[in-house]
């Protein structure tokens, strides 16, 4: 079955600690993209990558960091430098020449 | 202002009955995008419907339909023969710009919450 598969579903990190969120998609979707999601609120883009060894920062891009070295791909890093990163994360992807982007089931990032 | 606007926080609906689910959205490009997601309990985001600018014909998919006004920039999603499944949170998006080239910005709203009453 094609998809995007996210995990773990939940993480702790630690004060000062830098964690990697996946995200690994088997659609051959050229893009993909990282929302987060707070409390009451839509989601809101922090990167996204419209080619492997590319990829623009978002709205909140502050503190975070992402690779995409394989199309099937991309990693999501939050720092020590994002002092507010408990949220959800959700990942996406899409053709790049259509509309609808395609959301794994997300990872749940708290703090300790 | 906001791009996108869902001015109903939670609604209420009994089971087999039709919903409708307001959007409305600012933009001052021709050509966009608008988008409904269903986000269950679970988490993830599951696409359920698209009306591009241009389409002159409402979007439906199944149960649901999209009713785009164009003049009064709305989007509503409208849910017929509610079911339990139907419970979940619903975001209403846009997409800006054309597609070919680069990036085009989604915007999402911030939902609604919908719940089927047996």
């Amino acid at each position: 079955d094609g998809g995007i598969t996210q995990s773990p579903k939940y993480l702790f990190r630690k004060e000062g600690q830098n964690v990697t969120l996946s995200c690994e998609q088997n659609l051959n979707h050229d893009a993909m993209y990282w929302y987060r999601q707070d409390p009451g609120q839509g989601l809101r883009l922090i990167y996204y990558s419209q080619i492997v060894n590319d990829f623009q920062k978002g709205d909140i891009a502050e503190g975070y960091s992402v690779s995409r070295e394989k199309k099937e791909s991309f990693p999501l890093t939050v720092t020590s430098a994002q002092k507010n990163p408990t949220a959800f994360y959700l990942c996406a992807s899409s053709i790049v020449k259509e509309e609808t982007q395609y959301f794994g089931p997300g990872t749940r990032l708290l703090v300790l | 202002a906001q791009k996108i606007t869902q001015t109903q926080p939670g609604m209420f609906v009994q089971e087999k009955e039709a919903v409708t689910l307001d959007c409305t959205y600012d933009t001052s490009d021709q050509s966009y995008g608008l988008f409904w997601y269903k986000q269950p309990s679970s988490g993830e985001m599951i696409f359920l419907i698209y009306q591009g600018s241009y389409d002159e014909q409402n979007a439906t998919e199944g149960r649901y339909s999209l009713n785009f006004q164009k003049a009064r920039k709305s989007a509503n999603l409208v849910i017929s023969a509610s079911q339990l499944g139907d419970s979940a949170m619903y975001f209403c998006a846009m997409r800006e710009g054309s597609i070919p080239g680069g990036y085009q910005k989604v915007t999402f709203g911030i939902g609604t919450k919908l719940q089927v009453i047996p």
